[in-house]
């Protein structure tokens, strides 16, 4: 099945600080991707769409600037929390469409802690 | 945006015996895509099984079946025959014709021994 790789799977920074969060398709190109984020059960919050060689669209509430996406390559799309704060840490998922299947296939997620 | 409302925040079940998880969405388009996820504590999203809105017929995945029933905007998952891994908090969600996902607040189901 499809495979998307996301990395890492745990990251703690210091407040103030950036992180990136790298989402990669292994097997078939990707020419959109979606970033959701989720909080200690509860449900996925769509944040933005990312779009290959074109700026992401964002969801309404999403701050386009503390949250940098970039889909510079058809395999490969990274999420930038800039300037991190305590309240930004969260879970932050990738996906992309699965071929073929009208399904989405998600990475393994990124838990970040910032401190 | 769609909402998606799932109203049974926990669920326990024994296992061997059958639960059922209910979904209701609401929608102004006629033709999308439901999907039921499963979120086990690892955190790996995983697709239990899609429903297309155009299809009459239920979708079933071995122990998963769905009750689709469009007029009621109702999009309910059974589990039969539970097996401890099946313990997981479930998503219902939905895909509008721009491929976005919109998920209800999901339903932590527990398989007791």
């Amino acid at each position: 099945g499809a495979v998307v790789s996301q990395h890492p799977s745990r990251v703690i920074c210091k407040s103030g600080t950036s992180v990136k969060i790298e989402c990669r398709s292994l097997d078939f190109q990707a020419t959109t991707m979606f970033w959701y984020r989720q909080f200690p059960k509860q449900s996925l919050m769509l944040m933005a769409t990312s779009n290959e060689g074109s700026k992401a669209t964002y969801e309404q509430g999403v701050e386009k600037d503390k949250f940098l996406i970039n889909h510079a390559s058809l395999t490969l799309s990274t999420l930038t929390v800039t300037s991190a704060h305590p309240e930004d840490s969260s879970f932050y998922i990738c996906s992309k469409i699965t071929p073929g299947s009208m399904g989405y296939t998600f990475g393994s997620g990124t838990r970040l802690t910032v401190v | 945006a769609q909402t998606v409302t799932q109203s049974q925040p926990e669920m326990s079940v024994q296992e061997a015996e059958t639960v059922t998880l209910s979904c209701t969405y609401d929608t102004s388009e006629n033709n999308y895509y439901l999907f039921w996820y499963k979120q086990p504590p690892s955190r790996q999203m995983i697709l239990v099984i899609r429903q297309e809105a155009y299809k009459q017929q239920n979708a079933t995945e071995n122990r998963f079946s769905v009750n689709f029933q469009k007029a009621a905007k109702s999009f309910s998952l059974k589990i039969s025959d539970s097996q401890l891994g099946d313990t997981a908090m479930y998503f219902c969600a939905f895909m509008s014709n721009d491929y976005k996902l919109s998920f209800g607040a999901g339903t932590t189901v527990t398989v007791r021994a």
